[in-house]
Order: C-alpha cells, then sequence, then structure tokens
C-alpha cells in the first residue's frame, strides 16, 4: 500500500521557537496532503488542507499564521509551528491523498512538546 | 452535517471474547465508512472500509458492515487476542474522500 512518513518522530521545543514538521509521500505522488492534530485520548481534528502548489485551506479555528504549511511538491508537505507555546503540544499526523487514490493515508504521526 | 459517534472506552476484555464496538453517523449523501486502528504511539492503520449500503468490510478477523437504515458500522471480532490491544476509531468520509470525519475513539484492553 501507499506509503506515508514524518519526521521527526518527536520533538522538544522551547517556547517561542518554531518547528518543522516534514510529511512525504515516499511511493505515490499526493496532490493533496492533510494535517491532524490529536490531542491526549481524543480524536483527530482536521487542521487544513494542502493541493500542490496552492495555498492551504485552513478549518476555522486554526491560526494559519501560527501553523504555516507548505507544500512545495507532490511528495512533501511541511507544517512550521510559529512561536510555539505549551498549548501547542500535541500530536500531529499528516496524510496523503493521491490523485485516482480515493483514501488517505496516514503518516506515523509527530509528538511536539514545547517547554 | 457529518458527524460520527462511537461508544466511550475503555473497553475490557479477556483474550478469546468477543468484541464489538458500536458506531453511528450522521452525513448527507452517501459517505464511505472506516475504522481505522492506533497502536500505542504510532499513526492511524487502514483496518478495513465500506464504501456503500450493506457491504461488509472486513480484515484480520475484524468485521463491519455498512447499515444505512440505522446508519451504523459497527466493528466486531469474533475472538480477540491481546495484540489487538489498541485505539479504533470509526470515520466517514464524502465522495471526494477530501474531508474525514473522525470518532472520538475507543481504547481496547485485551488481557491475557
Amino acid at each position: 500500500g501507499a506509503v506515508v512518513s514524518q519526521h521527526p518522530s518527536w520533538v522538544i521545543c522551547k517556547s517561542g521557537t518554531s518547528v518543522k514538521i516534514e510529511c512525504r509521500s515516499l511511493d505515490f505522488q499526493a496532490t493533496t496532503m492533510f494535517w491532524y492534530r490529536q490531542f491526549p485520548k481524543q480524536s483527530l481534528m482536521l487542521m487544513a488542507t494542502s493541493n500542490e502548489g496552492s495555498k492551504a485551506t485552513y478549518e476555522q479555528g486554526v491560526e494559519k499564521d501560527k501553523f504555516l504549511i507548505n507544500h512545495a511538491s507532490l511528495t512533501l508537505s511541511t507544517l512550521t509551528v510559529t512561536s510555539a507555546h505549551p498549548e501547542d503540544s500535541s500530536f500531529y499526523i499528516c496524510s496523503g491523498q493521491g490523485q485516482g487514490l480515493g483514501e488517505q493515508y496516514f503518516g506515523p504521526g509527530t509528538r511536539l512538546t514545547v517547554t | 452535517g457529518n458527524s460520527v459517534t462511537q461508544m466511550e472506552g475503555p473497553v475490557t476484555l479477556s483474550e478469546e471474547a468477543f468484541l464489538t464496538i458500536n458506531c453511528t453517523y450522521t452525513a448527507t449523501g452517501y459517505p464511505s465508512l472506516f475504522w481505522y486502528v492506533q497502536y500505542p504511539g504510532e499513526g492511524l492503520q487502514l483496518l478495513l472500509k465500506a464504501t456503500k449500503a450493506d457491504d461488509k468490510g472486513s480484515n484480520k478477523g475484524f468485521e463491519a458492515t455498512y447499515r444505512k437504515e440505522t446508519t451504523s458500522f459497527h466493528l466486531e471480532k469474533g475472538s480477540v487476542q491481546v495484540s489487538d490491544s489498541a485505539v479504533y476509531f470509526c470515520a466517514l468520509t464524502g465522495d471526494n474522500f477530501n474531508k474525514f470525519y473522525f470518532g472520538s475513539g475507543t481504547k481496547l484492553n485485551v488481557k491475557p
């Protein structure tokens, strides 16, 4: 099946700094990538949808200036959490969707801890 | 609008017990339905899916049937194993598979 990877798998950063998370589709071209956030013991909440070469579409309540998403190629999307604060600590999961593939393929997730 | 409701957990079972995790949905149109599994510290893995009414998805001994009349997609397994311990998410998506709506997840603990 289609594989999506994320890097890093776990990151700790200090409050006020920025951190970048990469999401790669390894064996397919992801025309659309999605970013989700998962709070402890809760479900996944869609943050934004990005199409290759276009600006991301953010869900209501998600600050686009804080969570910068770039989808520069068909195999790579990045999420940058700017000026991170402890409340941004969470599990971030990306997924990719290829042209004609239909379903989304999920990455393993990145655990962000902001101290 | 679209939404998914799952039974709250945790669900604790002994090995070889029968498992049911309830899932009901609200949707416009004709959604596709999914069960995903998340093992500790990992991302989501697709367990099974059904794309139209009366379809049965199955994988690794798990089954779920798309019931349009009751708007349900309950997950079942006849005999659980310790290795099935994980969090299970029910989800739906629309025709273009773009936006997924997830249930809150149900944690399953299987004891030897």
